[in-house]
C-alpha cells in the first residue's frame, strides 16, 4: 500500500539557521507530492506541491523542496529560518489516479530557538 | 471567498451520542474529503466524494456517515460516538482528483 514517512518527528533549530524536512514516499508511479504546514490550532495550509518535471520546486514563504526519485524523497529546505516557522509540517502524497485522496506523513514538529 | 468553513469549531459529546459535522465550500470544488487528525499519526481519510451523490470510503470509515446531496456541502455524522472518536476533523475539498486540496480550520471533538 502507499505510504508516506517523515523520519524525524520533532526538530529544533536556532532562529536564522537553515531546515531540512525529510519525506519518503513508497509507490510505483511519478506520484503527486505536497508539503503541508499546520500552526497550533489552526487548518492546514499548502507550502509547495510537485506533480511532474523540474524536481526543486519553489513555494510560499521561502520554502524549497526537492523531488529524488532515486531515493522515493522529497525534501523541503528553508536557507533561515524564522521565529515564525514553528509549526507542525506534513508530507503528503496523492495517488495519481484516485481522485480526493491524500496519504500523510506522521508530521514533523519544529521549534525555533531564538 | 470563504474557501472551506466547519462547524462547530468545537464540541463535546457523550458516548452514544448522535452528531452531524458541517462542511461547506464555495469553490464549486467537485472533490470534497474528510480526515481526521490524532497525534503522531498525521491525519487519517474518513470518507470522500467525486461529486454531488457519490460517496466513498477511505482508511478509517467505521463509525461515520456521509452524503452528498450538493456541490457545496457534505456532512459528516457521528451514529453513534464513541471515545475512540475524540480527535480534529479536518474537511478539504479540490476542483479535481489531483489538484490541490484546500483545508477548513477543523472541529475538535471530545467524545466522554
Amino acid at each position: 500500500a502507499q505510504s508516506v514517512t517523515q523520519p524525524d518527528i520533532h526538530i529544533t533549530v536556532s532562529e536564522g539557521a537553515s531546515l531540512e524536512l525529510r519525506c519518503n514516499y513508497s509507490y510505483g508511479a511519478t506520484p503527486y507530492l505536497f508539503w503541508y504546514v499546520q500552526s497550533p490550532g489552526q487548518g492546514l495550509q499548502l507550502l509547495l506541491k510537485y506533480f511532474s518535471g523540474d524536481t526543486l520546486v519553489q513555494g510560499i514563504k521561502g520554502f524549497e523542496a526537492e523531488f529524488k526519485r532515486s531515493q522515493s524523497s522529497f525534501t523541503q529546505r528553508k536557507p533561515s529560518v524564522h521565529w515564525s516557522d514553528a509549526a507542525e509540517y506534513f508530507c503528503a502524497t496523492h495517488p495519481g489516479n484516485q481522485g480526493g485522496k491524500l496519504i500523510f506523513g506522521q508530521g514533523t514538529e519544529l521549534s525555533v530557538k531564538p | 471567498n470563504a474557501g472551506v468553513t466547519q462547524t462547530p469549531k468545537f464540541q463535546v459529546l457523550k458516548t452514544g451520542q448522535s452528531m452531524t459535522l458541517q462542511c461547506a465550500q464555495d469553490m464549486n470544488h467537485e472533490y470534497m474529503s474528510w480526515y481526521r487528525q490524532d497525534p503522531g499519526m498525521g491525519l487519517r481519510l474518513i470518507h470522500y466524494s467525486v461529486g454531488a451523490g457519490i460517496t466513498d470510503q477511505g482508511e478509517v470509515p467505521n463509525g461515520y456517515n456521509v452524503s452528498r446531496s450538493t456541490t457545496e456541502d457534505f456532512p459528516l455524522r457521528l451514529l453513534s460516538a464513541a471515545p475512540s472518536q475524540t480527535s480534529v476533523y479536518f474537511c478539504a475539498s479540490s476542483s479535481a482528483g489531483r489538484e490541490t486540496q484546500y483545508f477548513g480550520p477543523g472541529t475538535r471533538l471530545l467524545v466522554l
